[in-house]
Protein backbone atom coordinates (compact mmCIF):
# COMPACT_ATOMS: atom_id res chain seq x y z
CA UNK A 1 0.00 0.00 0.00
CA UNK A 2 1.04 3.27 -0.80
CA UNK A 3 2.05 5.34 2.49
CA UNK A 4 3.86 8.77 3.07
CA UNK A 5 6.04 9.57 5.91
CA UNK A 6 6.72 13.44 7.28
CA UNK A 7 9.09 12.48 9.63
CA UNK A 8 9.14 15.90 11.05
CA UNK A 9 6.45 16.98 13.84
CA UNK A 10 7.54 20.68 14.01
CA UNK A 11 9.90 23.09 12.19
CA UNK A 12 10.80 26.29 13.21
CA UNK A 13 12.74 28.93 10.91
CA UNK A 14 13.79 32.82 11.28
CA UNK A 15 12.49 34.84 9.33
CA UNK A 16 14.31 35.63 5.41
CA UNK A 17 15.79 32.26 6.02
CA UNK A 18 15.09 28.82 4.34
CA UNK A 19 13.73 25.92 5.95
CA UNK A 20 13.40 22.63 4.02
CA UNK A 21 10.70 20.02 5.18
CA UNK A 22 11.02 16.41 4.35
CA UNK A 23 8.74 13.79 2.97
CA UNK A 24 8.96 10.70 1.78
CA UNK A 25 6.59 8.22 0.43
CA UNK A 26 6.29 4.27 -0.89
CA UNK A 27 5.04 3.03 -4.34
CA UNK A 28 5.52 0.16 -6.63
CA UNK A 29 3.55 2.32 -9.31
CA UNK A 30 5.74 4.29 -11.81
CA UNK A 31 3.15 7.03 -12.69
CA UNK A 32 1.95 9.28 -9.67
CA UNK A 33 1.80 13.13 -8.74
CA UNK A 34 3.17 14.40 -5.57
CA UNK A 35 1.72 17.45 -3.59
CA UNK A 36 2.43 19.72 -0.60
CA UNK A 37 -0.17 21.95 0.48
CA UNK A 38 -0.16 24.30 3.36
CA UNK A 39 -3.12 25.36 5.83
CA UNK A 40 -2.32 28.14 7.70
CA UNK A 41 -4.24 28.54 11.29
CA UNK A 42 -8.03 28.02 10.68
CA UNK A 43 -7.83 28.89 7.01
CA UNK A 44 -8.50 26.90 3.69
CA UNK A 45 -6.01 24.19 2.90
CA UNK A 46 -4.36 25.06 -0.28
CA UNK A 47 -1.92 24.07 -2.96
CA UNK A 48 1.92 24.87 -2.73
CA UNK A 49 3.28 22.98 -5.64
CA UNK A 50 2.62 19.63 -7.94
CA UNK A 51 5.74 17.50 -8.83
CA UNK A 52 4.81 14.86 -12.00
CA UNK A 53 6.78 11.57 -10.89
CA UNK A 54 7.60 11.43 -14.51
CA UNK A 55 9.23 14.83 -14.54
CA UNK A 56 13.32 15.11 -13.95
CA UNK A 57 13.00 18.30 -13.38
CA UNK A 58 12.45 20.07 -10.11
CA UNK A 59 9.11 21.97 -9.77
CA UNK A 60 9.65 25.90 -8.20
CA UNK A 61 6.92 28.22 -7.50
CA UNK A 62 8.06 31.56 -6.55
CA UNK A 63 10.16 31.23 -2.85
CA UNK A 64 9.06 27.43 -2.87
CA UNK A 65 10.84 24.72 -4.15
CA UNK A 66 11.00 20.84 -4.40
CA UNK A 67 13.96 18.11 -4.59
CA UNK A 68 12.21 15.41 -5.75
CA UNK A 69 14.49 12.11 -5.32
CA UNK A 70 12.36 9.15 -7.09
CA UNK A 71 14.77 6.56 -6.82
CA UNK A 72 14.74 7.25 -3.03
CA UNK A 73 11.13 8.52 -2.75
CA UNK A 74 11.66 10.96 -1.19
CA UNK A 75 9.99 14.66 -1.94
CA UNK A 76 11.09 17.15 0.02
CA UNK A 77 9.94 20.98 0.23
CA UNK A 78 12.37 24.04 0.48
CA UNK A 79 10.96 27.57 1.43
CA UNK A 80 13.27 30.47 0.72
CA UNK A 81 13.31 33.73 2.83
CA UNK A 82 10.78 32.62 5.02
CA UNK A 83 7.73 35.13 5.64
CA UNK A 84 5.29 35.17 8.59
CA UNK A 85 2.74 34.32 6.30
CA UNK A 86 4.42 31.05 5.62
CA UNK A 87 3.58 29.85 9.30
CA UNK A 88 1.20 27.00 8.60
CA UNK A 89 0.98 23.02 9.05
CA UNK A 90 2.26 21.75 5.76
CA UNK A 91 1.15 18.28 4.01
CA UNK A 92 2.53 15.82 1.59
CA UNK A 93 0.50 14.67 -0.24
CA UNK A 94 0.30 11.19 -2.90
CA UNK A 95 -1.74 10.63 -6.04
CA UNK A 96 -1.32 7.56 -7.93
CA UNK A 97 -5.01 5.50 -8.02
CA UNK A 98 -6.00 7.15 -4.88
CA UNK A 99 -4.58 10.03 -2.61
CA UNK A 100 -2.30 9.89 0.50
CA UNK A 101 -1.63 12.46 3.10
CA UNK A 102 1.04 12.69 5.43
CA UNK A 103 0.53 13.42 9.02
CA UNK A 104 1.74 17.08 8.51
CA UNK A 105 4.72 19.34 9.03
CA UNK A 106 3.31 22.64 11.87
CA UNK A 107 6.05 25.25 10.98
CA UNK A 108 6.79 28.29 12.76
CA UNK A 109 8.60 31.35 11.64
CA UNK A 110 9.81 33.79 14.18
CA UNK A 111 10.53 37.34 13.74
CA UNK B 1 -10.48 30.11 -9.36
CA UNK B 2 -12.25 26.44 -7.67
CA UNK B 3 -14.44 27.33 -5.17
CA UNK B 4 -15.12 25.00 -2.95
CA UNK B 5 -17.76 25.44 0.02
CA UNK B 6 -18.88 23.86 3.25
CA UNK B 7 -22.83 24.90 4.85
CA UNK B 8 -20.85 25.04 8.47
CA UNK B 9 -17.88 25.94 9.90
CA UNK B 10 -18.47 24.96 12.93
CA UNK B 11 -21.37 22.68 14.69
CA UNK B 12 -22.12 21.40 18.31
CA UNK B 13 -24.79 18.85 17.92
CA UNK B 14 -25.45 15.96 20.52
CA UNK B 15 -24.57 12.04 20.91
CA UNK B 16 -26.78 9.79 18.63
CA UNK B 17 -28.19 12.74 16.77
CA UNK B 18 -28.19 12.75 12.56
CA UNK B 19 -25.83 15.15 11.61
CA UNK B 20 -25.54 16.21 7.46
CA UNK B 21 -22.13 17.62 6.32
CA UNK B 22 -22.72 19.35 3.15
CA UNK B 23 -20.27 20.14 0.53
CA UNK B 24 -20.66 22.50 -3.05
CA UNK B 25 -17.91 22.51 -5.53
CA UNK B 26 -18.82 25.28 -8.30
CA UNK B 27 -15.98 24.21 -10.65
CA UNK B 28 -18.19 20.88 -12.24
CA UNK B 29 -15.63 18.33 -11.28
CA UNK B 30 -16.20 14.86 -11.72
CA UNK B 31 -14.61 13.70 -8.33
CA UNK B 32 -15.51 14.62 -4.27
CA UNK B 33 -13.71 13.75 -1.21
CA UNK B 34 -14.86 13.78 2.75
CA UNK B 35 -11.79 13.50 4.81
CA UNK B 36 -11.24 14.01 8.50
CA UNK B 37 -8.40 15.85 9.86
CA UNK B 38 -7.33 15.16 13.41
CA UNK B 39 -3.69 16.43 15.19
CA UNK B 40 -1.07 13.46 14.44
CA UNK B 41 -3.35 11.48 12.10
CA UNK B 42 -2.96 13.93 8.69
CA UNK B 43 -5.80 13.83 6.92
CA UNK B 44 -8.16 10.06 6.78
CA UNK B 45 -10.38 9.56 3.53
CA UNK B 46 -13.84 8.77 4.57
CA UNK B 47 -15.70 8.54 1.12
CA UNK B 48 -15.06 9.39 -1.78
CA UNK B 49 -17.16 10.33 -5.13
CA UNK B 50 -15.83 9.75 -8.92
CA UNK B 51 -19.68 10.50 -10.34
CA UNK B 52 -23.02 11.34 -9.67
CA UNK B 53 -24.69 8.72 -7.55
CA UNK B 54 -21.24 7.29 -7.24
CA UNK B 55 -19.70 6.00 -3.64
CA UNK B 56 -16.65 4.47 -3.08
CA UNK B 57 -15.12 3.73 1.00
CA UNK B 58 -12.37 5.22 1.91
CA UNK B 59 -10.03 3.84 5.12
CA UNK B 60 -12.46 4.89 8.09
CA UNK B 61 -16.17 4.47 6.56
CA UNK B 62 -17.54 3.14 9.92
CA UNK B 63 -19.88 5.28 11.17
CA UNK B 64 -20.81 7.52 7.87
CA UNK B 65 -22.33 7.40 5.09
CA UNK B 66 -22.69 9.93 1.32
CA UNK B 67 -24.83 10.98 -1.33
CA UNK B 68 -24.31 12.71 -3.83
CA UNK B 69 -27.69 13.21 -5.79
CA UNK B 70 -25.86 16.30 -8.24
CA UNK B 71 -22.25 16.83 -9.71
CA UNK B 72 -21.70 20.04 -7.63
CA UNK B 73 -22.91 18.42 -4.00
CA UNK B 74 -21.31 15.67 -2.05
CA UNK B 75 -23.08 15.16 1.70
CA UNK B 76 -21.61 13.21 4.37
CA UNK B 77 -24.06 12.20 6.61
CA UNK B 78 -23.35 10.62 10.24
CA UNK B 79 -26.35 8.36 11.00
CA UNK B 80 -25.90 8.24 14.80
CA UNK B 81 -23.13 11.07 16.11
CA UNK B 82 -20.99 9.61 18.55
CA UNK B 83 -17.95 11.75 21.02
CA UNK B 84 -14.97 9.83 18.75
CA UNK B 85 -16.70 11.66 14.99
CA UNK B 86 -15.94 15.16 17.02
CA UNK B 87 -13.11 16.40 14.32
CA UNK B 88 -12.47 18.68 11.71
CA UNK B 89 -14.13 17.59 7.96
CA UNK B 90 -12.48 18.52 5.15
CA UNK B 91 -14.22 18.36 1.40
CA UNK B 92 -12.55 18.62 -2.01
CA UNK B 93 -13.02 18.37 -5.01
CA UNK B 94 -10.83 17.21 -8.30
CA UNK B 95 -10.82 16.74 -11.76
CA UNK B 96 -8.72 13.94 -13.57
CA UNK B 97 -6.61 16.37 -16.01
CA UNK B 98 -3.13 17.77 -17.02
CA UNK B 99 -3.09 18.95 -12.74
CA UNK B 100 -3.02 15.15 -12.17
CA UNK B 101 -5.96 14.61 -9.88
CA UNK B 102 -5.05 18.02 -7.89
CA UNK B 103 -7.35 18.66 -5.01
CA UNK B 104 -9.08 21.34 -3.88
CA UNK B 105 -10.29 21.85 -0.33
CA UNK B 106 -12.90 23.74 1.17
CA UNK B 107 -12.82 25.69 4.44
CA UNK B 108 -13.52 22.41 6.83
CA UNK B 109 -16.32 21.87 9.54
CA UNK B 110 -15.17 21.61 13.18
CA UNK B 111 -17.40 19.14 14.56
CA UNK B 112 -18.48 18.96 18.33
CA UNK B 113 -20.21 16.03 19.42
CA UNK B 114 -20.80 16.37 23.05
Amino acid sequence: AQTVTQSQPEMSVQEAETVTLSCTYDTSESDYYLFWYKQPPSRQMILVIRQEAYKQQNATENRFSVNFQKAAKSFSLKISDSQLGDAAMYFCAYTGNQFYFGTGTSLTVIP
Amino acid sequence: DVKVTQSSRYLVKRTGEKVFLECVQDMDHENMFWYRQDPGLGLRLIYFSYDVKMKEKGDIPEGYSVSREKKERFSLILESASTNQTSMYLCASSFQGLEGETQYFGPGTRLLVL
